[in-house]
């Protein structure tokens, strides 16, 4: 089982819509929760830090189950550019130790 | 400010060769790292330095070595190429103190043939 798993997509949505991921995390030990934005051929950049009382920025709203042992990503009124690829990042204990999700891709059309 | 550069964007090697792939960051930060990207695998740790003077293995080191050459600069060094290392990589940087963002360059696109 891989440490940390997201649904590899694509999602495909209209402009507007709202859409949500899930990403898996088999450490119980983790500490910290990130989503990064990955565009095609470009370099990660990070999106939010995930805080376990859940925030919020602008459209995107993060969310931590440490019950269930995932992270989640809703994000509201889809923009065109909102495709991207989104990488759920999650850090254990031990220093940096930081793995990073394939990524779930995430098509917005028009 | 130019934030994470890396050099060069693009290689094609021969199966055997070597090369280095240059990193370098203008923000201070301490701790630096190399990853490699592949299809489906999602980015995975090479090798990382904590600050100046240290480096340490991480998930996949193998067939690869590094330099801290001073605080601006990680290297990444493929003694002696192979296909399996065709792939993407990615330098990072990350500040001292309570944070986990990390800081990318552009990537260096890699074929060994």
């Amino acid at each position: 089982r891989k440490e940390v798993e997201q649904d590899p997509g694509p999602f495909n949505v209209p402009e507007g819509a709202t859409v949500a991921f899930n990403c898996t995390y088999s450490n119980s030990a983790s500490q910290s929760f990130f989503w990064y934005r990955q565009d095609c051929r470009k370099e990660p950049k990070l999106l939010m830090s995930v805080y376990s009382s859940g925030n919020e920025d602008g459209r995107f709203t993060a969310q931590l189950n440490r019950a269930s042992q995932y992270i989640s990503l809703l994000i509201r009124d889809s923009k065109l550019s909102d495709s991207a690829t989104y990488l759920c990042v999650v850090r254990g204990t031990g220093g940096f130790k930081t793995i990073f999700g394939a990524g779930t891709r995430l098509f917005v059309k028009a | 400010n130019a934030g994470v550069t890396q050099t060069p964007k693009f290689q094609v090697l021969k199966t055997g060769q070597s090369m280095t792939l240059q990193c370098a960051q203008d923000m201070n930060h301490n701790s630096m790292y190399w990853y490699r990207q592949d299809p489906g695998m999602g980015l995975r740790l090479i090798y990382y330095s904590a600050s100046e003077g240290t480096t340490d293995k991480g998930e996949v080191p193998n067939g690869y070595n590094v330099s801290r050459l001073n605080k601006r600069e990680f290297s990444l060094r493929l003694e002696s190429a192979a296909p399996s290392q065709t792939s993407v990589y990615f330098c990072a940087s990350k500040p001292a103190g309570f944070t986990d963002t990390q800081y990318f360059g552009p990537g260096t696109r890699l074929t060994v043939l």
